[in-house]
């Protein structure tokens, strides 16, 4: 078990430019979230997967931000016509359907800088 | 709806000396509680969890926390500072058994001088 995975790392963009993450969650978990940390601040949920249904979005995910989870496997999150405010770190955590207090697990993030 | 706030964005102590960070949160329902902590340009690890019964949890690096209800806080106590406790902390809360989205507070930045 690798634990939950993120590509890219780093993504530096410009502007107007449209960007894709990549999250990989640990292979037997069926929940899958989006979390977005801006510098100083705790994490923000943005949306929440459980196998491939989309079943949770945060009022902060803007009609320029889209989600898919298409086999219930790895995740991806793009943001189209970056803003300069989208710049944060994005998290992605998965965890198993247990009865209660199911730990979230988090990946190390991917940092994006809009320039 | 929930809402957690931390007391403190930077806590400072010195090595061996007790770690106090605290949480205080609200929730409609009765809460989940956990503790994460993230080290620079890494993602959270959880140092521990509060979903029901004894209210004194233990968890990893010797860290522990109370859930008060009366109180309604989860304050973080560790008896002795190690440096390589230096690191960012993050309570959040979660609606119980129901709920899936994590609402997590500002964060601690603990510090430990030598």
């Amino acid at each position: 078990d690798t634990g939950v995975s993120q590509d890219p790392r780093h993504k530096i963009t410009k502007r107007g430019q449209n960007v894709t993450f990549r999250c990989d969650p640990i292979s037997e978990h069926n929940r899958l979230y989006w979390y977005r940390q801006t510098l100083g601040q705790g994490p923000e949920f943005l949306t929440y997967f459980q196998n491939e249904a989309q079943l949770e979005k945060s009022r902060l995910l803007s009609d320029r931000f889209s989600a898919e989870r298409p086999k219930g496997s790895f995740s991806t999150l793009e943001i189209q016509r970056t803003e300069q405010g989208d710049s944060a770190m994005y998290l992605c955590a998965s965890s198993a359907m247990t009865p209660n207090g199911a730990e979230q697990f988090f990946g190390p993030g991917t940092r994006l800088t809009v320039l | 709806a929930q809402s957690v706030t931390q007391l403190g964005s930077h806590v400072s102590v010195s090595e061996g000396a007790l770690v106090l960070l605290r949480c205080n949160y609200s929730s409609s329902v009765p809460p989940y509680l956990f503790w994460y902590v993230q080290y620079p340009n890494q993602g959270l690890q959880l140092l521990l969890k509060y979903t029901t019964g004894a209210t004194l949890v233990k968890g990893i690096n010797g860290f522990e926390a109370e859930f008060k209800k009366s109180e309604t806080s989860f304050h973080l106590t560790k008896p002795s500072a190690h440096m390589s406790d230096a690191a960012e902390y993050f309570c959040a809360v979660k609606p119980g058994h129901a709920g899936n989205m994590l609402t997590f507070g500002g964060g601690t930045r603990l510090m430990v001088k030598p």
